[in-house]
């Protein structure tokens, strides 16, 4: 079975401070790694996905992540952070591995950028 | 730009009412999703559907049901609205089954039983 661990319920941080929001998970084969974010208010939006090849993706908004195998680790990462990226992050897993049809998801992890 | 749309952002129901939430996409997918999410909790899956009259059920199916008769269109039913069924309700689609393809979300619906 997959799990995914968010390790931060919430981050505070200010504004043009980096970030990083931590993601481990557990998985007996190969998986693709997702970072989705929710604003105040809003759906869920992809943030960036890893399927294979370079270890390190960028996204969206200036975010990246780094998949590290050996640490079963997809930690998200942004260099200087806005007030607008004050949001919800939520890391996922899915099988790579045939049509399976579900994302496993950690449970959100609460970004503050304060002034 | 795909759109996903949820027929109301907040509903107030009563308990024991039987609830409608409607789904609507707008870019052919096949697969649709019903999520509950709770603060604390996540997402948590409560049916998807692979294809029109196509349904599996999630991790948390109990007193839910849903209905796809057209491919654009997921409904999840309430058929007695209970107090513990207050939460916010989003749902989502994708293009096929391919686990790397990624989910489109509507806004949710913020559904609240008196």
């Amino acid at each position: 079975a997959q799990s995914v661990t968010q390790l931060d319920s919430q981050v505070p941080v200010f504004e043009e401070a980096p970030v990083e929001l931590r993601c481990n998970y557990s998985s007996s084969v190969s998986v693709y790694l997702f970072w989705y974010v929710q604003y105040p208010n809003q759906g869920l939006q992809l943030l960036l996905k890893y399927l294979s090849g370079s270890t390190l993706v960028k996204g969206i908004n200036g975010f990246e992540a780094e998949f590290n195998k050996s640490q079963t680790s997809f930690h998200l990462r942004k260099p200087s952070v806005h007030i607008s990226d004050t949001a919800e992050y939520f890391c996922a897993v899915s099988q790579n591995a045939g049509n399976n049809r579900k994302l496993i998801w950690g449970l959100g992890t609460s970004l503050a950028v304060n002034p | 730009d795909v759109k996903v749309t949820q027929s109301s952002r907040y509903l107030v129901k009563r308990t024991g009412e039987k609830v409608f939430l409607e789904c609507v996409q707008d870019m052919d997918h096949e697969n649709m999703f019903w999520y509950r999410q709770d603060p604390g909790l996540g997402l948590r899956l409560i049916y998807f559907s692979y294809d029109v009259k196509m349904k599996e059920k999630g991790d948390i199916p109990e007193g839910y049901s849903v209905s796809r008769e057209k491919k654009e269109r997921f409904s999840l039913i309430l058929e007695s609205a209970s107090t513990n069924q207050t939460s916010m309700y989003l749902c989502a689609s994708r293009w096929d089954s391919k686990s790397y393809n990624e989910q489109f979300f509507g806004p949710g619906t913020r559904l609240t039983v008196l």
